[in-house]
């Protein structure tokens, strides 16, 4: 079972789309975050979100929307796509400990 | 504010020499530290952690880390690299309560020659 899973993998998509990316985790965490991380492997936080309520919202981008139906799901929905968008995203998840749980990642390619 | 430096981007050594890759940070009480793996088109995962007690941390994989406090380190050693080691390594600093966002510093490349 994996513990902390986002889908899809991989995404291609062109200059001004709308896509989305979700993510889910069965640990029973009650926080959960979204990083980027760019070409030179910089981990950048985004968001973090705490019993579905949003707890940290970085400098980013309006067109960056999470979204969070339940404690176990965190998605990240992204308008108006744009080439610098291009990155690897990953969510996480943490509890009391502050380890963070990691997804796999989804690599997202703006042509 | 806290930070993270870790002052090599590359790491090249052989397969079976040891390794130590550094870290040091800036926090204004005791941190929480972490040193975390992250494998080719993998998500990050975690090696090893210091909350308080020893200083000498055990990890998997066969890694240690080592908290000194006087020269805000925690610093990263194995003492024989597999060629599976290699990978991307992000040392983090953090604090206690579960919504506390953990800073990571920029990763460090390990290279394993044969």
């Amino acid at each position: 079972d994996t513990a902390v899973s986002q889908t899809p993998k991989y995404l291609v998509t062109q200059m001004g789309n709308d896509k989305s990316i979700k993510c889910e985790q069965n640990l029973g965490h009650d926080t959960m975050y979204w990083y980027k991380q760019d070409s030179k492997k910089f981990l950048k936080i985004m968001f973090s979100y705490n019993n579905k309520e949003l707890i940290i919202n970085e400098t980013v981008p309006n067109r960056f929307s999470p979204k969070s139906p339940d404690k176990a799901h965190l998605n990240l929905h992204i308008n108006s796509l744009e080439l610098g968008d291009s990155a690897v995203y990953f969510c996480a998840s943490s509890q009391d400990s502050n380890i963070q749980y990691f997804g796999a990642g989804t690599r997202l390619s703006v042509l | 504010a806290q930070s993270v430096t870790q002052p090599d981007i590359h790491i090249t050594v052989s397969e079976g020499a040891s390794l130590e890759l550094r870290c040091n940070y800036s926090y204004g009480a005791t941190p929480y530290l972490f040193w975390y793996v992250q494998s080719p088109g993998q998500g990050l995962q975690l090696l090893l952690k210091y909350f308080s007690g020893d200083t000498l941390v055990q990890g998997i994989k066969g890694f240690e880390a080592e908290f000194k406090r006087s020269q805000s380190s925690f610093n990263l050693r194995k003492p024989s690299v597999h060629w599976s080691d290699a990978a991307e390594y992000f040392c983090a600093v953090g604090a206690g309560g579960g919504s506390y966002i953990p800073t990571f510093g920029r990763g460090t490349s390990l290279i394993v020659h044969p």
